[in-house]
């Protein structure tokens, strides 16, 4: 079976560039989710979908970011514009978790690396 | 809220040695509970799972036991490998939808 695919896996841009971060989760999964991973602060959730529906985007930093998810297959982390800071590892996880029903994982994809210079 | 509380590290050991890795929850209602590795350069992945009071999980000659009454789920295993070297998260689900996760504890197993 395919897992979650993140594309790209590595991106290095310049501080003002818009930076989009895509992922397609696995086929049946309702829920999406996307992380933020850095030495300094460990695995942020930023936000998450269910059923294409933003559920909870406290996470998100800034009104630089932005998410989307335009159909069940797939979705977009932006950035624009890009700063230094937002260097990190962004991972989207999917999980066929619904209401009521607890005892399913998430499943990750392997990450964009993303360099901001 | 939710919350996840996991051994601080990083955790150096030995070949062969016994692991454990303890991690302590608190939650309303009744979470599932998880244990998932993160291998370098890679995404994080499950390890093994307990949906319910005394669930015994297990995986890979790794084991974690549901233990309501002390709100633990810690991770062991009996002789760790230099392949086991790796960063652990322990993380809960309720019924709300999202996962709460640990804030990992790195594991180096040297030869």
């Amino acid at each position: 079976d395919a897992g979650v695919i993140q594309s790209p896996r590595h991106e290095v841009t310049e501080m003002g560039q818009e930076v989009t971060l895509r992922c397609k989760p696995i086929s049946g999964h309702d829920y999406l989710f996307w992380y933020r991973q850095t030495m300094m602060r460990g695995l942020e959730l930023l936000i998450y979908f269910n059923n294409n529906v933003p559920i909870d985007d406290s996470g998100m930093p800034e009104d630089r970011f932005s998410a989307k998810m335009p159909n069940a297959s797939f979705s977009t982390l932006k950035i624009q514009p890009s700063e230094p800071r937002d260097s990190a590892v962004y991972f989207c996880a999917s999980s066929p978790q619904s209401a009521g029903n607890s005892n399913q994982p998430q499943h990750f994809g392997d990450g964009t690396r993303l360099s901001i210079l | 809220g939710n919350s996840v509380t996991q051994m601080e590290g990083p955790v150096t050991l030995s070949e062969e040695a016994f692991l454990t890795i303890n991690c302590t929850y608190t939650a309303t209602g009744y979470p599932s509970l998880f244990w998932y590795v993160q291998y370098p350069g890679e995404g994080l992945q499950l390890l093994l799972k307990a949906t319910k009071a005394d669930d015994k999980g297990s995986n890979k000659g790794f084991e974690a036991t549901y233990r309501k009454e002390t709100t633990s789920f810690h991770l062991e295993k009996g002789s760790v490998q230099v392949s086991d070297s790796a960063v652990y998260f322990c993380a809960l689900n309720t019924n709300a939808g999202k996962s709460t996760f640990g804030d990992g504890t790195t594991l180096t197993v040297k030869p």
